[in-house]
């Protein structure tokens, strides 16, 4: 069974304290991997989309790598905007649903 | 350009009803996709259409159905609301056949009294 779990499930950092979000999955096929990251009350806003093991994307103080069996997404410096819970799902080949992780929620301290 | 845009934002329903939830996708995306997501469960796929077709359905009972129009606009509709029905219902929107980076909209939570 296709499955995504994410850790920690809550994390919280002092202003730039780098760390990293870990987000294993089981999948038969993987068409892609996608982090996103959810304010409270909004949708999921959209970061970056993974589709094979080795590929890297970065945006601000973000980067996120995927291996066969994980990805993580990689925090430098963080500041206190940060502070969201960040999901991560996948999408199986011949399909066109994605399965999320349960999330983690970060807290970044001023 | 405008996002996805769904109504209304905020619904209180009683047990038994039904209520129907609207998205309008960004514009030129024809896939769309619907999640629900509650504290317990996470994000739970619901269903994904594209150019009018059902093309992947979830574990729901029948009670949640959905369809989407000819300018790519969907809607869920859920009858004989229960309890356990209350959600933030999420519509994602991708401009790509495969459905892969879809973006969201704001949800609509729905509470059943």
């Amino acid at each position: 069974e296709d499955q995504v779990t994410q850790s920690p499930e809550a994390l919280r950092l002092q202003e730039g304290e780098s760390s990293s979000l870990n987000c294993s999955y089981t999948v038969s096929g993987l068409r892609g991997l996608f982090w996103y990251r959810q304010d409270p009350g909004k949708g999921p806003e959209f970061l970056f989309t993974l589709y094979s093991a080795g590929e890297e994307k970065e945006k601000e103080r973000l980067k996120a790598t995927l291996t066969k069996k994980e990805s993580f997404l990689h925090i430098t410096a963080p500041k206190p905007e940060d502070s969201a819970t960040y999901l991560c799902a996948v999408q199986a080949t011949g399909t066109y649903k994605y399965i999320f992780g349960t999330g983690t929620r970060l807290k970044v301290l001023a | 350009k405008a996002g996805v845009t769904q109504t209304p934002r905020y619904l209180i329903k009683t047990r038994g009803q039904q209520v129907t939830l609207s998205c309008s996708p960004i514009s030129g995306h024809r896939s769309v996709s619907w999640y629900q997501q509650t504290p317990g469960q996470g994000l739970q796929f619901l269903f994904e259409y594209f150019s009018e077709t059902q093309r992947n359905k979830g574990n729901f009972p029948g009670r949640f159905s959905g369809r989407q129009f000819s300018n790519s606009r969907s809607e869920m509709n859920v009858s004989t609301l229960e309890l356990g029905d209350s959600a933030l219902y999420l519509c994602a929107s991708s401009l790509r056949a495969d459905n892969t980076e879809a973006f969201f909209g704001q949800g609509t939570r729905l509470t059943v009294v």
